[in-house]
């Protein structure tokens, strides 16, 4: 069946440095993919997402990139802050279908 | 406008009870999702409801199910609790159905608590 496989957490780095969080998927046809960031004590919130092959998701300064033949939709952003530390889950949504299927999520500290 | 909102925020049951939770989407949201998130499984998806129907189901057991009003709101029971139903449940609301052009957006979660 369809599936996410992130890297798992925690992930700590300081303020500034360069952030990667690695996303791989399973899926038959061409799902639409997401990032979903779930700040401390709050619901889930769509941080980006690319609904097919090659296109780049971005939203406050994060992007990831639809690769179909890698199946990857790694995170990026290139100078994280104190305020981006939360949980980051990557998601699929497969062709034809509005259920979201979630990765395991990355738990993301940001130190000053 | 307001966001989805879930009631209540915290239960506590005992198991073998039932419990029922509550979900109103955003105004003019008729899609409604519900997920199941615990450390161990993560997010799970349970069930969507479009305009009174489900349409898509997750691999969860017979106690557990859902209806959707036609005022968009949605509810979802937990019958015969055990242990393992201890969760955070969220629910999430779109306009229309079709992830790609819809956002989904999410509740703040009810925390079920199985004693």
């Amino acid at each position: 069946g369809d599936s996410v496989t992130q890297m798992e957490g925690p992930v700590t780095l300081s303020e500034e440095a360069f952030l990667t969080i690695n996303c791989t998927y399973t899926a038959t046809g061409y799902p639409s993919l997401f990032w979903y960031v779930q700040y401390p004590g709050e619901g889930l919130q769509l941080l980006l997402k690319a609904t097919k092959a090659d296109d780049k998701g971005s939203n406050k300064g994060f992007e990831a990139t639809y690769r179909k033949e890698t199946t990857s939709f790694h995170l990026e952003k290139g100078s994280v802050q104190v305020s981006d530390s939360a949980v980051y889950f990557c998601a699929l949504s497969p062709a034809g279908d509005d259920k979201i299927i979630f990765g395991k999520g990355t738990r993301l500290h940001i130190l000053p | 406008k307001a966001g989805v909102t879930q009631t209540p925020r915290y239960l506590i049951k005992t198991r073998g009870q039932q419990v029922t939770l509550s979900c109103s989407p955003i105004s003019g949201h008729r899609s409604v999702s519900w997920y199941q998130q615990t450390p161990g499984q993560g997010l799970q998806f349970l069930f969507e409801y479009f305009s009174e129907t489900q349409r898509n189901k997750g691999n969860f057991p017979g106690r557990f199910s859902g209806r959707q009003f036609s005022n968009s709101r949605s509810e979802m029971n937990v019958s015969t609790l055990e242990l393992g139903d201890s969760a955070l449940y969220l629910c999430a609301s779109s306009s229309g159905l079709g992830l790609s052009y819809n956002e989904q957006f999410f509740g703040p979660g009810t925390r079920l608590t199985v004693l």
